[in-house]
C-alpha cells in the first residue's frame, strides 16, 4: 500500500498569516490532487499536479509537486478565516488517471479572524 | 447538474439493525467510489464501480458489508448487521475516466448505539 504522510496534522493560525501543509510519500505518484473539505460536506477538488516540479497557483494558494513526484506542498499566504477546513492530498498511484486515490490523513486548519 | 446526492444524510440506528446507504452518482460518469471517513482513519476505499460493474472490494471491512449498481444511477451499500464500529461518514463519489476528478457527495453519517 502507498500511503501519503501529511503534516501538520492541526493548525491554528490567525488571520494574514502565511502557512504551509505538506503531504510525503515513499512511493511515486503519476499525480497528486489536493481537495478541501468543509464541515458536513464532502471533499472538493481544489488542484491536479501531474509534472514533476511543477508549480500551480489559485489565488492565494500555491501547490507544488516535487521533483521526483513522491511530495507535494501548499501553500497559503495571507490566510483568511474561510480558509478554514480540512485539505486533503490524494495520489493516483498507479497512474489510472480516472480517480482510484489514496488520500492522507489530512491537515485541519483553522484561521481566527 | 445536480452533483452526487447520497441518501440519507443521517442515519441513528441500534446495533444489528440492517442499513442501506443509496448514491445517484452525475450523469455520465463511468466510476462510482464508496469511501468511509472516520477521525481515525481517515478516508479509506471501501469498493468501486466502472460501468456498474465492481472492480476492487478489497477494501470492504467484513461481509457484512455489500454494494451493488443495478444501473449507471444508483448505487446502494448495505452493513447487515450493523455494529458500533461502523460508525462513520460514508461517502459516495462520481468519477469520468478522462479527468480521474472525483466528485463527492455530501455524506451520510452512520450512528450505530
Amino acid at each position: 500500500t502507498q500511503l501519503l504522510e501529511q503534516s501538520p496534522q492541526f493548525l491554528s493560525i490567525q488571520e494574514g498569516e502565511n502557512l504551509t501543509v505538506y503531504c510525503n510519500s515513499s512511493s511515486v505518484f503519476s499525480s497528486l490532487q489536493w481537495y478541501r473539505q468543509e464541515p458536513g460536506e464532502g471533499p472538493v477538488l481544489l488542484v491536479t499536479v501531474v509534472t514533476g516540479g511543477e508549480v500551480k497557483k489559485l489565488k492565494r494558494l500555491t501547490f507544488q509537486f516535487g521533483d521526483a513526484r513522491k511530495d507535494s506542498s501548499l501553500h497559503i499566504t495571507a490566510a483568511q478565516p474561510g480558509d478554514t477546513g480540512l485539505y486533503l492530498c490524494a495520489g493516483d498511484p498507479g497512474g489510472t488517471s480516472y480517480g482510484k486515490l489514496t488520500f492522507g490523513q489530512g491537515t485541519i486548519l483553522t484561521v481566527h479572524p | 447538474d445536480a452533483g452526487v446526492i447520497q441518501s440519507p444524510r443521517h442515519e441513528v440506528t441500534e446495533m444489528g439493525q440492517e442499513v442501506t446507504l443509496r448514491c445517484k452518482p452525475i450523469s455520465g460518469h463511468d466510476y462510482l467510489f464508496w469511501y468511509r471517513q472516520t477521525m481515525m482513519r481517515g478516508l479509506e476505499l471501501l469498493i468501486y464501480f466502472n460501468n456498474n460493474v465492481p472492480i476492487d472490494d478489497s477494501g470492504m471491512p467484513e461481509d457484512r458489508f455489500s454494494a451493488k449498481m443495478p444501473n449507471a444511477s444508483f448505487s446502494t451499500l448495505k452493513i447487515q448487521p450493523s455494529e458500533p464500529r461502523d460508525s462513520a461518514v460514508y461517502f459516495c463519489a462520481s468519477s469520468w475516466r478522462v479527468t480521474g476528478e472525483l466528485f463527492f457527495g455530501e455524506g451520510s453519517r452512520l450512528t450505530v448505539l
